[in-house]
């Protein structure tokens, strides 16, 4: 299993542009998130999904978008790129049961937005 | 949301073994409590988790007392490459639509 892969691994933008942050997993789990990490600081829950065509918002989900279409993949898209999204992003998966989450994370997608 | 406090840093001589205590006076009663460590551009990663009293691995050991107002993960005889960032955390009580929060974490360095 190649468990959860992300794409990019780095990206700088310009202000104002947009893109769409990649993760998917192999391990059929129901539960996906992404996450933002600035320097320094704890993880920031953006969006999360409990199964495909199911998502909520998390903490900060201001300027992103989530889908989910299939139970592997769960894209993050930034809607028009500021600078206060330049961040550590990081999606994670996790059987979903009652209660107990053994998340798995991502390598993590380091973004600059200039 | 069930909130979460931490230490914001510990240090430690190798060797030791380290008690990092959270406390989660509003966790409710589906919630389990997990801790993940994340070393420098890494994503987290998990090292234990429990519902009730006592679990241990491999890795680490979990108190969790009979109110599950707080608990304390142990780490036995940590070495250096045990430094890193330590987080615990529990859900918000709604079972499988939970929303995961985490804590500042606790930066554990370890040094000869």
């Amino acid at each position: 299993n190649a468990g959860v892969t992300q794409t990019p691994k780095f990206q700088v933008l310009k202000t104002g542009q947009s893109m769409t942050l990649q993760c998917a997993q192999d391990m059929n789990h129901e539960y996906m998130s992404w996450y933002r990490q600035d320097p320094g600081m704890g993880l920031r829950l953006i969006h999360y999904s409990v199964g495909a065509g199911i998502t909520d918002q998390g903490e900060v989900p201001n300027g992103y978008n989530v889908s989910r279409s299939t139970t592997e993949d769960f894209p993050l898209r930034l809607l028009s790129a500021a600078p206060s999204q330049t961040s550590v992003y990081f999606c994670a998966s996790s059987y979903s049961f009652q209660g107990s989450y053994e998340q798995y994370f991502g390598p993590g997608t380091r973004l600059t937005v200039t | 949301l069930a909130k979460t406090t931490q230490p914001i840093s510990m240090d430690s001589y190798e060797g030791q073994e380290v008690n990092i205590t959270c406390s989660h006076n509003n966790i409710a009663t589906n919630d389990y409590i997990t801790w993940y460590q994340q070393f420098p551009s890494q994503g987290p990663r998990f090292i234990i988790q429990g519902y009730k009293t006592k679990v241990t691995n491999e890795v680490a050991s979990l108190f969790i007392p009979a109110d599950r107002k707080s608990s304390t993960l142990s780490l036995p005889r940590v070495s250096l490459s045990d430094t890193a960032v330590y987080y615990c955390l529990v859900g918000d009580g709604g079972g499988t639509a939970s929303k995961l929060t985490f804590g500042t974490g606790t930066r554990l360095q370890v040094t000869l």
